[in-house]
């Protein structure tokens, strides 16, 4: 059975850098086609992609967050690690990460956790 | 980058009815569609990869279908548990990209 949980700070102030970290279980990071991606939504809207890291350390970034993204993994830990500098108050939302199978999309989720930026 | 425009935002229907959801891509993404349900305060969940293919556990009520860069997801006999909503992703070229999803109230 494949879970996982985000964990992190649910208040951080504008400027600030935010680590978010999903741990897992029931898959590896090591294995061929397998990947882990983060989704945004702010309260009330839709789902936003991220970031996503793959088992060949490939790794994609949206572009509309001005390279404000660092995604890693440590698959000894089965973790994986959102970083996301310069925090503003339009990037308060309930993160999630989730499992990736190749051919598959995102076929597990996290439960999310909220993050909301504020002085 | 990919816009999935999808249709209507709401749709308010009746137990039993058929329900039918679309997303058209705005430009060629083969078979690269995903559909996800998103009940009130939960995390979405997988329904539907590669334009017609179940996700684990879902039931056979929900099928996709596409036609060009036009996707559907149909609901064949809506339940009450399918109250959510509904959002579509291109997973064909990054950025990976949703469409605006579609809220399905029970009257």
């Amino acid at each position: 059975q494949i879970t996982l949980k985000e964990s992190g700070p649910s208040l951080v102030k504008p400027t600030e850098t935010l680590t978010l970290t999903c741990t897992f279980s029931g898959f590896s990071l090591t294995t061929s086609g397998v990947g882990v991606g983060w989704i945004r939504q702010p309260p009330g809207k839709a789902l936003e992609w991220l970031a996503v890291t793959h088992w060949n350390d490939a790794n994609h970034y949206s572009p509309f967050l001005n390279n404000r993204l660092t995604i890693t993994k440590d698959t000894s830990r089965n973790q994986v690690v959102l970083t996301m500098t310069n925090m503003d108050p339009l990037d308060t939302a309930t993160y999630y990460c989730a499992h990736r199978r190749i051919w598959v999309g995102l076929d597990s989720w996290g439960q999310g956790i909220l993050v909301t930026v504020s002085s | 980058d990919i816009q999935m425009t999808q249709s209507p935002s709401t749709l308010s229907t009746s137990v039993g009815d058929r329900v039918t959801i679309t997303c058209r891509a705005s430009q060629s993404i083969n078979t690269w569609v995903a559909w996800y349900q998103q009940q009130a305060g939960k995390a979405p969940k997988l329904l539907i990869y590669q334009i017609a293919n179940l996700g684990s556990g879902v039931p056979s009520r929900f099928s996709g279908s596409a036609s060009g860069t036009e996707f559907t997801l149909t609901i064949s006999s809506l339940q009450p548990d399918d109250s959510a909503t509904y959002y579509c992703q291109q997973y064909s070229s990054y950025p990976w990209t949703f469409g605006q999803g579609t809220k399905v109230e029970i009257k």
